[in-house]
This record gives structure tokens, sequence and C-alpha cells, in this order.
């Protein structure tokens, strides 16, 4: 079964609004998640890195006012799209790499992510 | 540079055909991690396979099988008696040095199979 979840998996906005996504890790404790987005017909490309108890890393370009990353918990992280416009809709991928492993990561089922 | 580059955008075959998904990629690490996946019009993707850099065993399961050749930065894919069940979009990555970073993609490659 799946060891990441994130919720919602589908979601229309209106611009202007802001909405949230979770990512959780359901059999492990994850101190660092990712958050990746996926533009249609494109690839994975990294937003920022989570971290549990500390700020986020966000990746070169990408806009941490606008993008609210807040890792409230060992199992939680939550991204929120703040004042969403037409250009933000996405794909949106979380990932936590497995604690002690040999580079195994998990994926959530991502979030598609529509705003009209 | 850490990077993985999919030279094959798109690649149309015809069930039954073999096809080999090309993955090269560039990093300074002599520690890193390789991966591939697939991702089908779901979205959701499907891990294949993780390979270390210092494993180049070649693996096969079932109809797959990658060649990992470090002296050519090359993790290439093959798919053996293709299935129209395999159409997707497959993505190379690669964690540079340590565990527990994020990945790198490649660009990904489509994978037509037609009946």
């Amino acid at each position: 079964g799946a060891v990441v979840s994130q919720h919602p998996s589908r979601v229309i906005c209106k611009s202007g609004t802001s909405v949230k996504i979770e990512c959780r890790s359901l059999d492990f404790q994850a101190t660092t998640m990712f958050w990746y987005r996926q533009f249609p017909k494109q690839s994975l490309m990294l937003m920022a890195t989570s971290n549990e108890g500390s700020k986020a890393t966000y990746e070169q370009g990408v806009e941490k006012d606008k993008f609210l990353i807040n890792h409230a918990s060992l199992t939680l992280s939550t991204l929120t799209v703040t004042s969403a416009h037409p250009e933000d809709s996405s794909f949106y991928i979380c990932s936590a790499p497995r604690p002690g492993s040999d580079g195994e990561q998990y994926f959530g089922p991502g979030t598609r992510l529509t705003v009209t | 540079a850490q990077k993985v580059t999919q030279a094959q955008t798109e690649i149309s075959v015809v069930e039954k055909e073999d096809v080999t998904l090309d993955c090269v990629y560039e990093t300074r690490d002599t520690t890193y991690y390789l991966f591939w996946y697939k991702q089908p019009p779901s979205g959701e993707l499907v891990f294949l396979i993780r390979r270390n850099s210092f494993d180049e065993q070649n693996e096969i399961s079932g109809r797959y099988s990658w060649n990992f050749q470090k002296s050519t930065s090359s993790f290439n894919f093959t798919i053996t008696a293709s299935q129209v069940v395999d159409s997707a979009v497959y993505f190379c990555a690669l964690i540079p040095n340590q565990a527990g970073t994020a990945l790198i993609f490649g660009k990904g490659t489509t994978l037509s199979v037609s009946s």
C-alpha cells in the first residue's frame, strides 16, 4: 500500500485564492520531504525541501512567499499556494526518503491543481 | 554539474518489439543513486529500479532489464516484447552524493506501444 499520501488528489480553485496540499508519510517518520512540480508534458522539477523543525529550502526561482511550506510534524508537510494564478496550475508531487535506506524514496500520488 | 539526459523524447513501437530507453547522467560524486520510474496517464510515479554507483551489475526483472555502465555514465532501460500497457512516460533520475536528498529527473521519454 501507499506509504506517502497526498490530499487532495485534485483541486480546482479560483484565481486569487489559496490552496493547501498535504503530504503525509504513513509508516515512517520523515524529517525531510521534497516538493516537486510538473507542468504538462514536462519533467518533475524540485521546488523545495521541507525540513521538520526548520525553514524550508527553496530552489532558485521558486517564490517562498507564494509557496508556503510547513513541516508541521514528522509525518506531515503542507504546501500552500497563495494567491493562486492560472500559471500555477500544475501537478504537485511530494516525496520522502525512507530513513536509513540506501537511497530509497517514496512518492505521493500527486495533486492536480487547476486555477481558473 | 548534476544532470540527467534522456535524449529520446518520444518512441513509438508495435507490440512485441523490444525497445531501449537511453539515460546518460552527469555527476562528480563517487557515490550516487540512479532510478527509473514509470508515469502512466494517472500521474502517479511507479518505481522500477534503484541502483547505487558501486553496483554495476545489470539487472533483469521479467521483461525489463537495465544496463548500467559507469564508463559511459549510462543507465539504459530495455523492455522486451513490449505490450500496450507499457505505454507511459519513463523517467530516469539521479540522487547525487547522499541518500536522502532530492532526485534530479531527466526530461522523460514517452513510450507509445500500439497493438
